[in-house]
């Protein structure tokens, strides 16, 4: 059974501050790997998406992935109140079409 | 504008009852995914599709059934409702199955079996 494994939280940083959220996942075949943002009673939206090793940066946003320990992570800079949210961690299963996704981690940010 | 079109929004069955939940995108998408989320849990693949006529299994699929006719629908039924069914249900599509485009998801559908 492949697996992603994220800490539910809550996470709580107060506004400006960095948020550090965590996945890892066990297929060492996958080969993307997704972060969605998803508010209360709302669908999830894509954060960023990233595929190779080391770090991708989009704005306040930086996902970090290190295939060799099976490890991919989100930084959020500046926190704000309204990235208070679950984000859940994607990753494709390696040489399907399947994305499977962790349980989530809630993050509050405190004013 | 559309993007992902999930129908109905709320629901409610009874033990035993069959429905169908409609999903539509006009993005011209190949692929198209069925998840349910529990709550405070993340997203379970129930069923997913490739392309018109080609559809497989997700993480959980007993108790459902997909077509996919169409590009633009993937509609997913319940033929006996079972309370373990209710769930929020999410449709998704995306342009490629294994690349590096992200899904985009419908509002979703909450069903609640008594």
């Amino acid at each position: 059974q492949k697996e992603v494994e994220q800490n539910s939280g809550p996470l709580s940083v107060p506004e400006g501050a960095i948020a550090s959220l965590n996945c890892t996942y066990s297929d060492r075949g996958s080969q993307s790997f997704f972060w969605y943002r998803q508010y209360s009673g709302k669908s999830p939206e894509l954060i960023m998406f990233i595929y190779s090793n080391g770090d991708k940066e989009d704005g306040r946003f930086t996902a970090q992935l290190n295939k060799a320990s099976q490890y991919v992570s989100l930084l959020i800079r500046d926190s704000q109140p309204s990235d208070s949210a679950t984000y859940l961690c994607a990753v494709n299963i390696g040489g399907t079409y399947k994305y499977i996704f962790g349980t989530g981690t809630r993050l509050k940010v405190l004013a | 504008n559309a993007g992902v079109t999930q129908t109905p929004k709320f629901r409610i069955l009874k033990i035993g009852q069959s429905m169908t939940l409609q999903c539509t995108q006009d993005m011209n998408h190949n692929y198209m995914y069925w998840y349910r989320q529990d709550p405070g849990m993340g997203l379970k693949l129930i069923y997913y599709s490739v392309g018109a006529g080609i559809t497989d299994k997700g993480e959980v699929p007993n108790g459902y059934n997909v077509s996919r006719s169409t590009t633009e629908d993937f509609p997913l039924r319940l033929e006996l409702a079972a309370p373990s069914q209710t769930s929020v249900y999410f449709c998704a599509s995306s342009q490629s199955g294994t690349g590096n485009t992200e899904a985009f998801f419908g509002q979703g559908t909450r069903l609640t079996v008594v």
